[in-house]
């Protein structure tokens, strides 16, 4: 099956630092991705969607400035956080699809910490 | 706007009985729904897919029903192990809409 991958797997930061966490297909071309955020003991709610070359769609009430997405190729798409506050403290979780979008293949998952 | 539940938060079962863990959502024109598999601190292992045409799908232990216009699927697990300690999250994605919306998971533990 479809392998995706996210480095780092986990990160601890200072507050009012930046983080950068990668998300790549490493074999297909994924046209969409997704970001997703999972605080402790909750499901998945989904960040905001990219699709290769345009911009983000975020959902409600995610902040576009604060969450930082860039789908620049068809393998690789970045979600930085700017100036971590503790509460951004959680478990994030990107997932590709190709073209069809028949199914999203989930990355492993990035662990943030802000201290 | 697409909500998905899932009975029950949490369940306790010796190793060996067969379970079923239910998922409901709202807006019946789904594109597909999945279940997934998530240990602790971990990411999420696809289980099964069913698109909005099946009813349906079964994989080893596992068998999963889609009644679409309820707005019902259920995970029927087989023989339960330990091994299956996990949390099962359903998700759907609904027509015309590329995201899925996951429900809040069902905390599954065997006792062996």
């Amino acid at each position: 099956g479809a392998v995706v991958s996210q480095h780092p797997s986990w990160v601890i930061c200072k507050s009012g630092t930046s983080v950068k966490i990668e998300c790549r297909s490493l074999d297909f071309q994924a046209t969409t991705m997704f970001w997703y955020r999972q605080f402790p003991k909750q499901s998945l709610m989904l960040m905001a969607t990219s699709n290769e070359g345009s911009k983000a769609t975020y959902e409600q009430g995610v902040e576009k400035d604060k969450f930082l997405i860039n789908h620049a190729s068809l393998t690789l798409s970045t979600l930085t956080v700017t100036s971590a506050h503790p509460e951004d403290s959680s478990f994030y979780i990107c997932s590709a699809a190709g073209r069809f979008l028949e199914t999203q293949y989930f990355g492993p998952g990035t662990r943030l910490l802000v201290l | 706007k697409q909500e998905v539940t899932q009975i029950p938060a949490a369940l306790s079962v010796p190793e060996g009985e067969n379970l079923v863990l239910n998922c409901s959502f709202t807006d019946s024109a789904i594109y597909n729904l999945q279940w997934f598999r998530q240990d602790p601190g971990k990411g999420l292992t696809s289980l099964l897919l069913i698109q909005s045409s099946q009813r349906e799908q079964t994989s080893g232990r596992l068998n999963a029903s889609l009644d679409k216009s309820s707005g019902r699927s259920t995970l029927y697990i087989a023989a339960s192990q330990p091994g299956d300690s996990a949390t099962y999250l359903c998700a759907v994605q609904t027509q015309g809409a590329q995201k899925l919306v996951f429900g809040q998971g069902t905390r599954l533990t065997i006792n062996p």
